[in-house]
């Protein structure tokens, strides 16, 4: 069974960093894209970049809203995808969720909470 | 970026009810588009894909068509528990997008 567990949400103060992790099992982690999506209180989803698996070259992809800000990575001996987070913002708040693959999401994980805010 | 447009945004309906969701992309995005399903405080739930495939699992009630820039999701015989949020997404190139969603409220 595909599982997937986001850790490291919290509350940041505006311009900290913050990283969170993907936690995977249940496939061959490094056979598959791991993408990050985000949903702020009460709003839609978010796309917000992927990383495509070591055979596709390991590439990464990002949203203009966090391009050059955040960074994801992943490490495959733990089957864990990060996403690194600089210089947040409070428009930054929301429910970060992990997925596998990067353009149709069938797993996603529980989401964890990330509060910007002074 | 392609927008992709949903309407309505809101929408009452009865158990029993038939429900049509439409879904625009900016551009001709052929037949990559997917529904999703929320609940409140879960994560989506993938329900179409491709347009139309149903993922495995899902109900047949559940059943989308479409292609180019116009999709809809149609709900047959809505039960209780397709009381949700439905959003559509285009991955025929990035940035990913999705619809605004619409939530689907009991009458």
């Amino acid at each position: 069974e595909v599982q997937l567990v986001e850790s490291g949400g919290g509350l940041i103060q505006p311009g900290r960093s913050l990283r969170l992790s993907c936690s995977a099992s249940g496939f061959t982690f490094g056979d598959y894209a791991m993408s990050w999506f985000r949903q702020a209180p009460g709003k839609g989803l978010e796309w917000v970049g992927f990383i495509r698996s070591k055979a596709d070259g390991g590439t990464t992809e990002y949203a203009a809203s966090v391009k050059a800000r955040f960074t994801i990575s992943r490490h495959e001996s733990k089957s864990i995808a990060y996403l690194q987070m600089n210089s947040l913002r409070t428009e930054d708040s929301a429910v970060y969720y992990c997925t596998r693959d990067q353009a149709v999401f069938p797993y996603w994980g529980q989401g964890t909470l990330v509060t910007v805010s002074s | 970026d392609i927008q992709m447009t949903q309407s309505p945004s809101s929408l009452s309906a009865s158990v029993g009810d038939r429900v049509t969701v439409t879904c625009r992309a900016s551009q001709t995005i052929s037949r990559y588009l997917n529904w999703y399903q929320q609940k409140p405080g879960k994560a989506p739930n993938l329900l179409i894909f491709g347009a139309s495939s149903l993922k495995s699992g899902v109900p047949s009630r559940f059943s989308g068509s479409g292609s180019g820039t116009d999709f809809t999701l149609t709900i047959s015989n809505l039960q209780f528990e397709d009381f949700a949020t439905y959003y559509c997404q285009q991955s025929y190139r990035t940035p990913i997008t999705f619809g605004q969603g619409t939530r689907l409220e009991i009458k």
